[in-house]
This record gives structure tokens, sequence and C-alpha cells, in this order.
């Protein structure tokens, strides 16, 4: 089975500074990996999916971005935060028969 | 943007009590829809997986069923009791691509 790390954990950014949060896999190659986001009192928000290396679907324009520079790491990134983007952020990857997804420990994003 | 709906948002239910909600997605190009137990700021804890249509799950008092046809799935309560309360999403994937997560159903069981 696939295990996921994903960090840091917590963070207080102040507006206008960047982000990277970054996530890897272990126990398979060549998964689909997600970036979700849950800002307050909603739920899981897909931010950016991808199906390979180099391969980065957005769903959501927004000052984020993501990169898939290796097969089993994928990073969301911003150049400048906003108040807006504090959350929680939820990494995830699906299994190869579609029947398990496997989350990371996620990241909660405070900016102020 | 692939809407997954879940309805209702919110539910308050008395202790003991069974209940219901559902989840909607659209019917094209369906792989399967996952039902998770999910508190805030925390992994989600999975619950079902269904791929075909008709099926019918069950873990103890939850169960679940799925129509991929017309695009909906249900998740049932039975005998609430107060460790039930949480957020209960379901998570749509499409094509063996796309995974989309409802908003989710915020149950509250009252003793």
């Amino acid at each position: 089975s696939q295990t996921i790390h994903q960090w840091p954990a917590t963070l207080v950014q102040p507006v206008g500074s960047p982000l990277s949060l970054e996530c890897t896999v272990e126990g398979t190659s060549n998964p689909n990996l997600y970036w979700y986001r849950q800002a307050a009192g909603r739920g899981l928000q897909l931010l950016f999916y991808s199906v390979g290396i180099g391969q980065i679907s957005s769903e959501v324009p927004q000052n984020l971005s993501a990169s898939r520079p290796q097969d089993r790491q994928f990073i969301l990134s911003s150049k400048k935060l906003l108040l807006s983007d504090s959350g929680f952020y939820l990494c995830a990857s699906l299994g190869l028969s579609g029947n398990t997804i496997y989350f990371g420990e996620g990241s909660w994003l405070t900016v102020v | 943007i692939l809407n997954v709906e879940q309805s209702p948002q919110s539910l308050h239910v008395q202790e003991g009590d069974s209940t219901n909600f559902t989840c909607s997605f659209p019917s094209s190009n369906f792989y399967a829809l996952h039902w998770y137990r999910w508190e805030t700021a925390k992994s989600p804890e999975a619950l079902f997986v269904m791929t075909l249509n008709g099926d019918e799950k069950k873990k103890g008092r939850i169960s679940a069923t799925l129509n991929t046809k017309e695009g909906y799935s249900y998740l049932y309560i039975k005998g609430s009791q107060p460790e039930d309360s949480a957020t209960y999403l379901c998570a749509f994937i499409q094509g063996a691509q796309k995974l989309v997560f409802g908003q989710g159903t915020r149950l509250t069981i009252n003793p």
C-alpha cells in the first residue's frame, strides 16, 4: 500500500510571503496526485491534480500553483500569499485500482 | 468544473434515530464513488468504495447505496450514536483520474 508524507504540518506566514507545501508518495509509481484545500466551514476543494511528471491540471484560478518535478513528488506553491489562502491543505493519491484514496497528514496554513 | 453535491449541508439528529443523506454526481464517465467520515483538520476515514450500479454496502450501523445511471448515492445511519457526529464526505472519481469531493454533510447527534 501507499504512504504519503506531507509537510510542513503547520505554518504561519505573513501576507505577501511565498509558500511551498510538499507531498511525497511511497509504495507506488506513477500515482495520480491531488491537492485540496478546506477553507473555514467548507468541504475539500480540489485545487490541482496530476497524472504524471510535469502534468498539472488546475481546477480553480487563484494565486497558487503546483508542480510535479518527480514521479512521487507534488508541490503546492505561491509567490505571494493572501489572507484568503489560509486553511487546511491536504495531499492525496489514488490507488492503481481506484479503490483506495491515500491521504497525507495535512498542512494547516495561517496567513497573517 | 465537476459538481459533486451533498445534501443536506448539516443535520441534527436525536440519539437513537436513523438518518440518511445524499451525494449527487455526474452520471457520465463514472469510475467509482467513495464515502468518508471526516473530522476537520484530519485525514478522512474511509467508509465505503462503490463501483457498480446497484451496489449496496454495509458496515455495522452504516450502509450505502449507489445509482450510477441517475447519479446519486445514499448513506444511511441506523440508531445514531454521539460518536457518529462528524462530517460525511463523498468522493467521485471520473475516468480514473479526476477525484472530486462533495462539500460534506455535517452530522450532529444530540444526546
